[in-house]
Order: C-alpha cells, then sequence, then structure tokens
C-alpha cells in the first residue's frame, strides 16, 4: 500500500456525461501528479499541482481539468466524455517539487465510457 | 517537449537468464531517470532509479546505467524469476517541476 488512495475503483458512464475522480496523497506530500493509462498504452502525464497551485502540464485535454484543495486532495474531472477517454487514471504523490524524489502511485480509477 | 522512446517492447527471457531494457530520451535538461514495475491490474512501483551526476547503480539483482552524452539509459535484470514477469516503464524527468514523461513500456515474461 503506497498510501496515496483513489476514489472510485471503477466508474462506469455514458458518452458525454461528466465524471470527478478523487485523489488523496500519502501524509506530507505537497505534490500530486495525474497519468492516463489507456488498454496496452504507456503513463500519460495529465498534470501536476504543488501545494494547490498547478505546476506542470502534460497532454490533458481542454475537456478535462484539476485542481488541489486546502486539504491537499485533488480532484480530476473529466466532461463530455468520449469512447476513447475510457482508461485507468492514477494519482501519484511525492514530498516535494523541486527534489528528486519518488512518486507514489495511487491503486487508480478505472474509466470505462459506454 | 521530452521523448522517451523504449525498447524493445516485449521480451522473453529463460528463468536465471538476464534481461535489459533500454530507453532513450531527447531533452538534456532531464536529470531523473526512474524505472517502475507494473503488475497486471496494479499500480506502477518504482523498482529504482538513477540521478544524472551517477552513471551507474545497482540494487541486488537490479542494475542501471546512463549514458548523459548519448542520451540513454538502461535496464539490467540478472538471474531472472517468474516473479520478475510484468510491464516495465522507463521515464525522464526534469528535477524542478517533476514533469515526467514515460517510456512506452516493455512487457516481460520470465519463462520458468
Amino acid at each position: 500500500d503506497s498510501g496515496v488512495t483513489q476514489t472510485p475503483k471503477h466508474l462506469i458512464t455514458a458518452t458525454g456525461q461528466r465524471v470527478t475522480l478523487r485523489c488523496s496523497p500519502r501524509s506530507g506530500d505537497l505534490s500530486v501528479y495525474w497519468y492516463q493509462q489507456s488498454l496496452d498504452q504507456g503513463l500519460q502525464f495529465l498534470i501536476q499541482y504543488y501545494n494547490g497551485e498547478e505546476r506542470a502540464k502534460g497532454n490533458i485535454l481542454e475537456r478535462f481539468s484539476a485542481q488541489q484543495f486546502p486539504d491537499l486532495h485533488s480532484e480530476l474531472n473529466l466532461s463530455s466524455l468520449e469512447l476513447g477517454d475510457s482508461a485507468l487514471y492514477f494519482c501519484a504523490s511525492s514530498v516535494r517539487q523541486g527534489e528528486l524524489n519518488e512518486q507514489f502511485f495511487g491503486p487508480g480509477t478505472r474509466l470505462t465510457v459506454l | 517537449g521530452e521523448n522517451v522512446e523504449q525498447h524493445p517492447s516485449t521480451l522473453s527471457v529463460q528463468e536465471g537468464d538476464s534481461a535489459v531494457i533500454k530507453c532513450t530520451y531527447s531533452d538534456s535538461a532531464s536529470n531523473y531517470f526512474p524505472w517502475y514495475k507494473q503488475e497486471l491490474g496494479k499500480r506502477p512501483q518504482l523498482i529504482i532509479d538513477i540521478r544524472s551526476n551517477v552513471g551507474e547503480k545497482k540494487d541486488q539483482r537490479i542494475a542501471v546505467t546512463l549514458n548523459k552524452t548519448a542520451k540513454h539509459f538502461s535496464l539490467h535484470i540478472t538471474e531472472t524469476q517468474p516473479e520478475d514477469s510484468a510491464v516495465y516503464f522507463c521515464a525522464a524527468a526534469i528535477g524542478g517541476y517533476q514533469k515526467v514523461t514515460f517510456g512506452t513500456g516493455t512487457k516481460l515474461q520470465v519463462i520458468p
């Protein structure tokens, strides 16, 4: 167990809908990262937050948005869902930005868009 | 942006043999190179990492080498065991923002 929690574990929804994925980082970790992993694909970096502020952006679609709250948990919002958004979404956390330290991954949320 | 290429995409070895996975990166500013192991249906887990001021690092049966000039790094697993079977991802990161770019993964199968 990495100490990073993600809810829900599974999510099944329809095209055009909106969903929210939630992540709680390890205690003491200030940095949160979101990744998308499609079937048989690698990990695509979406976005990073540090202590409530967005710090780095990857291949995140405009239909997706995220935020990190004062208690450091983070939410990833996916809207106008398409079939191609079906994937495993991972959240990871690390202690600090600006240092080369390990990212700890959560168990992931599997999103299925029908 | 950073581009990380990883080869091979699949690798089958006999138990006890060695396995080597290679990655190249494009951004010379990258200074942190972690390797992750992901078992089927599970989260990626860090198995070893190397920083740009080091050329080689070893941890029991796992070693990683880095050639900054050529911008490539490799994972070496010796005396492979069936439990080493998984997908392995290399990654490159620029330390300041920890923006990590992953390779496309190598599916390693260790045949008993």
